[in-house]
């Protein structure tokens, strides 16, 4: 069974920019997360995506967006790149959507956005 | 506000011997605990979770113990392996503060298991 695949794995952009990020969750899973782990901090949730519908998003500028196709493959949208935008991005998908994120997420290995 | 902390950046522990990583939360709201492992270049993978209704929770050579009133928890593994060293999150999950759900996680902790 294929994991949770991401495109591209490395990314250069520079300030001001915009940039998509994509996502293939596991087969069967409806759900995705989307998170950023930028240097020395933890995984910072960014957003929830489950049947199309965006569930939740951290606490992120609205520049920060993105989308889950009917396939349930997600996008990642980051608009007027800023420096602090240097991390790694990561997905994750899960069975189901439910309340309490207590599904086990299964990661894919991670876009990594450097913003010069 | 940081509401999983693991104030151990790193632990170095000799093959055969227990490994002990502690994790710490503010929110009293988290009501499901989990641990990732996350190999370089890798994403997290699951390693084993805990509900707060228990105090324990045991899969093989991982055992997570939860001290609600202390707001603690930690992951033993026993006996560590070469193959164990990475980094390692402590995640929670609960009413956030925010409106919502989220799942929250610690800065990490790098486990070296030296051979």
């Amino acid at each position: 069974e294929a994991g949770v695949t991401q495109s591209p794995t490395h990314l250069i952009k520079t300030r001001g920019q915009q940039v998509t990020l994509r996502c293939s969750p596991i087969s069967g899973h409806t759900s995705v997360y989307w998170y950023q782990q930028a240097l020395g901090l933890g995984l910072q949730f960014l957003l929830w995506y489950d049947e199309g519908e965006e569930r939740n998003r951290g606490n992120f500028p609205p520049r920060f967006s993105g989308r889950q196709f009917p396939n349930y493959s997600s996008e990642l949208n980051v608009n007027a790149l800023e420096l602090e935008d240097s991390a790694l991005y990561l997905c994750a998908s899960s069975l189901a959507a439910a309340g309490g994120f207590t599904d086990t997420q299964y990661f894919g290995p991670g876009t990594r956005l450097t913003v010069l | 506000d940081q509401q999983v902390k693991q104030n151990s950046p790193s632990l170095s522990v000799q093959e055969g011997r227990i490994s002990i990583l502690n994790c710490d939360y503010t929110n009293s709201m988290f009501d499901y605990f989990l641990w990732y492992k996350k190999y370089p270049a890798e994403g997290p993978t699951f390693l084993i979770s805990i509900s707060s209704i228990k105090d324990k929770n045991e899969d093989g050579r991982f055992t997570v113990f939860l001290n609600k009133s202390a707001k603690h928890l930690s992951l033993h593994i026993v006996p560590s392996q070469p193959g164990d060293s990475a980094v390692y999150f402590c995640a929670a999950s609960g009413y956030s503060g925010a409106g919502s759900y989220q799942l929250t996680f610690g800065k990490g902790t790098k486990l070296s298991v030296i051979p």
